[in-house]
């Protein structure tokens, strides 16, 4: 079945330092899609990449899908307290059928200040 | 606009019991999910449901878990008999259809003891 992978799977940086986490996919994605867990807390929605070599901005967060529709990766410029989580990426098959979203196991963030 | 509603939020049983959580998903949405998230890890889908109906159970441990959505609104995922490997959390999410964005719920956290 498909698999997605993220990498690191933990990130310790100084509050100000940039931060990128990236996501890689076993298979072609119709769509990949970010979500941010704050501790205790459940998946939020970020947003969705839908077109090949896509870049996609958030104010300090960029988000990128590959040209192959297999990677993605998310950078936060200038990392602030607020953004301490687990980013997920989750992808959904090219393959057609049911559309449930495969995750990956996240990349912890953690911001020393 | 309210949010995805589950109960209970926590819920502590001993092995070989059973257990069931309910869901109540964002006004509308025809997608109803249930996800499993074992602590560390990512999200992992249960069940899918297309207004009543189910999608994609394939993950689904279908020999002790089982849930429904009567009325293509309201779901409830049950756990008979419930292993010590079932400790988690459990999250109900929903969508407008379509490949678009998962709003989750709050979740349930289970202990298996």
């Amino acid at each position: 079945g498909q698999q997605v992978m993220q990498i690191p799977q933990y990130q310790h940086v100084q509050e100000g330092e940039d931060f990128t986490t990236y996501c890689n996919s076993s298979t072609t994605l119709s769509n990949i899609q970010w979500y941010k867990q704050r501790p205790g807390g459940h998946p939020v929605f970020l947003i969705q990449l839908v077109k090949s070599g896509e870049v996609k901005k958030q104010k300090r967060l960029t988000f990128q899908f590959g040209e192959a529709k297999k990677n993605s990766s998310l950078h936060i410029t200038a990392t602030q307290t607020t953004d301490v989580g687990t980013y997920f990426c989750a992808g959904r098959d090219s393959g057609g059928g049911a559309d449930g979203l495969t995750f990956g196991k996240g990349t912890h963030l953690i911001i020393q200040p | 606009e309210a949010g995805v509603a589950q109960s209970p939020r926590y819920k502590i049983i001993e092995k070989r019991q059973s257990v069931a959580f309910w869901c109540n998903p964002i006004s509308g949405h025809a997608t109803l999910y249930w996800y499993q998230q074992i602590l560390g890890q990512g999200p992992k889908l249960l069940i899918q449901f297309q207004n009543n109906g189910v999608v994609d159970d394939s993950q689904l441990p279908k020999d002790r878990f089982s849930a429904e959505r009567l009325k293509g609104v309201d779901s409830t995922l049950k756990i008979q008999p419930a292993k010590l490997e079932d400790s988690a959390v459990y999250l109900c999410a929903s969508s407008p259809g379509g490949r678009q964005g998962v709003f989750f719920g709050p979740g349930t956290r289970l202990t298996v003891l």
